[in-house]
């Protein structure tokens, strides 16, 4: 079945930029009418929905990082990513990432991302 | 956006009671509603969509009914793996959103 899998630093300095990856096994990217998208989770609080991407790329935002965030995609990788830029200490959660059929499932483990100097 | 309000925000509960989670949406969203359960250190798990419709693999003890503004999640008899964080979270637009969570102990 299909699994996620996210990746990048876990560490972050203020000001810079967030980046991370999904890797997506078990089954094509770009098969079906999926979405793909990242949520977040601070510490001891609720979930977060930050964006989606189609396989062709058409991307959805949540308007609160709007102006922070890029989602990409590499299908032939097999794989999409995150781009939240500017971070501060808000930013530091876990940041999951999810297949989207309006409803999200499976999601990645999940990775921490701190944003520290 | 559209604000999801659970409640209660902790409950608990004994193994075998039935407990009853309920979800608010500050606007009309029919039926497009999740629920998702959550263990401490995990991912959040989809259990319930489309208001009603169990997940695939999810026990049956595991319910949920309501359209409109107005919905409900039930756990017909509690188990200990039951312990968790649970969401409810809506598909009506954009951006998804989610409840504050309900964390069950026992």
């Amino acid at each position: 079945q299909v699994q996620l899998q996210e990746s990048g630093p876990g560490l972050v300095e203020p000001s810079q930029t967030l980046s991370l990856t999904c890797t997506v096994s078990g089954g094509s990217i770009s098969r079906g009418s999926f979405y793909w998208s990242w949520i977040r989770q601070p510490a001891g609080k609720g979930l977060e929905w930050i964006g989606r991407i189609y396989a062709s790329g058409s991307t959805n935002y949540n308007p609160s990082l709007k102006s922070r965030v890029t989602i990409s995609v590499d299908t032939p990788k097999n794989q999409f990513s995150l781009k939240l830029s500017s971070v501060t200490a808000a930013d530091t959660a876990v940041y999951y990432c999810a297949r989207d059929n309006d409803w999200f499932a499976p999601w990645g483990q999940g990775t921490l991302v701190t944003v520290s100097s | 956006d559209i604000q999801m309000t659970q409640s209660p925000s902790s409950l608990s509960a004994s193994v075998g009671d039935r407990v009853t989670i309920t979800c608010q949406a500050s606007q009309d969203i029919s039926n497009y509603l999740n629920w998702y359960q959550q263990k401490p250190g995990k991912a959040p798990k989809l259990l319930m969509y489309d208001a009603s419709n169990l997940e695939t693999g999810v026990p049956s003890r595991f319910s949920g009914s309501g359209s409109g503004t107005d919905f409900t999640f039930t756990i017909s008899s509690l188990q200990p793996e039951d312990i968790a964080t649970y969401y409810c979270q809506h598909y009506y637009n954009l951006p998804r959103t989610f409840g504050q969570g309900t964390k069950l102990e026992i």
